[in-house]
């Protein structure tokens, strides 16, 4: 199975900052990778596909980039609704798997 | 809109079976491949199986294979997970997922809103 890294685990940051959070593929992926934005108690919602394509309704201060095996979601201005925890997804081969998470806390 | 609603979780002893179903509404569901994925307690997510648009077609994580079957009945718009010989490891929320392909195993969009199973003595 094509093994799918998150760093950091955990991020403290302040509203208005810039975040990136970085993926990586233990293998190439090409383009084929997905985010998603987990709040508590609340499935997962889909932010971002095919590496970098912003879901519809999904602001815009949300960015995907990366191709092979190193990915970044970015928010470009942290706003209070988007303390939650990230998981990037890989969708190359038919065994799917994510990253271990990374949970946006409030500094 | 589109909406899956998961039902049949409950608590189970290990050894058990237990049957999971997601109803499916707001768009074509023969159209499309479907998932399940699974959440343990204060943990990462786990994909758990997929099936195609057809039902031809399923994959599964290789931590349940031989274990779980997906199905589908696309007349009642619903997904199935049966699960069999639970596991203490088998405890998580199950939720069910559309993928966007009909054929291969994408991303998800959108989730139900899952079900717990508790396998325990």
């Amino acid at each position: 199975d094509i093994q799918m890294t998150q760093s950091p685990s955990t991020l403290s940051a302040s509203v208005g900052d810039r975040v990136t959070i970085t993926c990586r593929a233990s293998q190439s992926i090409s383009s084929w990778l997905a985010w998603y934005q987990q709040k508590p108690g609340k499935a997962p919602k889909l932010l971002i596909y095919k590496a970098s394509s912003l879901e519809s309704g999904v602001p815009s201060r949300f960015s995907g980039s990366g191709s092979g095996t190193e990915f970044t979601l970015t928010i470009s201005s942290l706003q209070p609704d988007d303390f939650a925890t990230y998981y990037c997804q890989q969708y190359n081969s038919y065994s799917l798997t994510f990253g271990g998470g990374t949970k946006v806390e409030i500094k | 809109q589109v909406q899956l609603v998961e039902s049949g979780g409950g608590v189970v002893q290990p050894g058990g079976s237990l049957r999971l179903s997601c109803a499916a509404s707001g768009f074509t569901f023969s159209s499309y491949g479907m998932h399940w994925v699974r959440q343990a307690p204060g943990k990462g997510l786990e994909w758990v199986a997929f099936i195609r648009y057809d039902g031809s077609n399923k994959y599964y994580a290789d931590s349940v294979k031989g274990r779980f079957t997906i199905s589908r009945d696309n007349s009642k718009n619903t997904l199935y997970l049966q699960m069999n010989s639970l596991r203490a490891e088998d405890t998580a929320v199950y939720y069910c997922a559309k993928g966007h392909s009909s054929w291969y195993p994408d991303w998800f969009d959108p989730w139900g809103q899952g079900t717990l199973v508790t396998v325990s003595s």
